[in-house]
């Protein structure tokens, strides 16, 4: 079964700082997806930046971006110029056709965005 | 563009009371459809998924069920509510492969007294 691992269960970063929250998973599969989905304090789960194992180029979204790193199983997301808006609990998630499209989600960093 | 509506938005039951939650898509048929449960302090631990009407699939053993009467619609329900059973309930669909990931509810935070 793939395990979703985050190690930092709290974080803190000052407005307009840079962050970079951590995840490894484990698989024994070649082809599967990541994701990192954040989590205000609303609750609703917003899909933040997704990876397919197959692509090299590491996926940006505006002050999202990934250091996907296959070989160690790596998967961390870099938050830059953080506003007060990106204070949330961040989940990394993984997904192959193996496990059923099932989503596995690691059990998060909450993000503290200080002014 | 697609929706996903879930409520209610809090539930406060007591224990061995029923229990019935829903979720409703609009703007996509034959979504896959998934429920999953928050416990305070954790992950999400996926309780069911279901890729078509009447077909549901069971990723944990316990006292919850769950049944898809209609294409856009998933029902999450309990005969008897444990106090175990609190948490927050949230509901998400996909397309065929999820590969683009999920899209989730607003979710329902249960509280059983």
């Amino acid at each position: 079964a793939q395990t979703v691992t985050q190690s930092q269960p709290e974080m803190s970063v000052q407005e307009a700082e840079t962050v970079t929250l951590s995840c490894t998973y484990d698989t024994s599969e070649n082809n599967y997806y990541l994701f990192w989905y954040k989590q205000p304090p609303s609750r609703q789960m917003i899909l933040v930046i997704r990876q397919e194992a197959y692509k090299q180029q590491n996926a940006t979204e505006n002050r999202f971006s990934v250091n996907f790193q296959k070989a160690a199983k790596s998967f961390s997301l870099k938050i830059s110029d953080s506003q007060l808006g990106d204070t949330a609990m961040y989940f990394c998630a993984f997904m192959s056709s193996n496990s059923g499209y099932a989503l596995n989600f690691g059990k998060g960093t909450s993000l503290l965005v200080t002014p | 563009s697609q929706t996903i509506h879930q409520w209610p938005a809090t539930l406060v039951q007591p224990v061995g009371s029923p229990l019935s939650l829903e979720c409703t898509v609009e703007g996509t048929s034959n979504p896959n459809l998934y429920w999953y449960r928050q416990a305070a302090g954790r992950g999400l631990q996926l309780l069911f998924y279901s890729v078509g009407i009447g077909q549901i699939s069971s990723e944990v053993p316990q006292n919850l069920s769950a049944s898809r009467p209609q294409d856009r619609q998933f029902i999450l329900s309990s005969k008897k509510l444990l106090l175990s059973d609190s948490g927050f309930y949230l509901c998400a669909w996909s397309d065929l492969t999820g590969d683009y990931g999920y899209t989730f509810g607003s979710g329902t935070r249960l509280t059983v007294v």
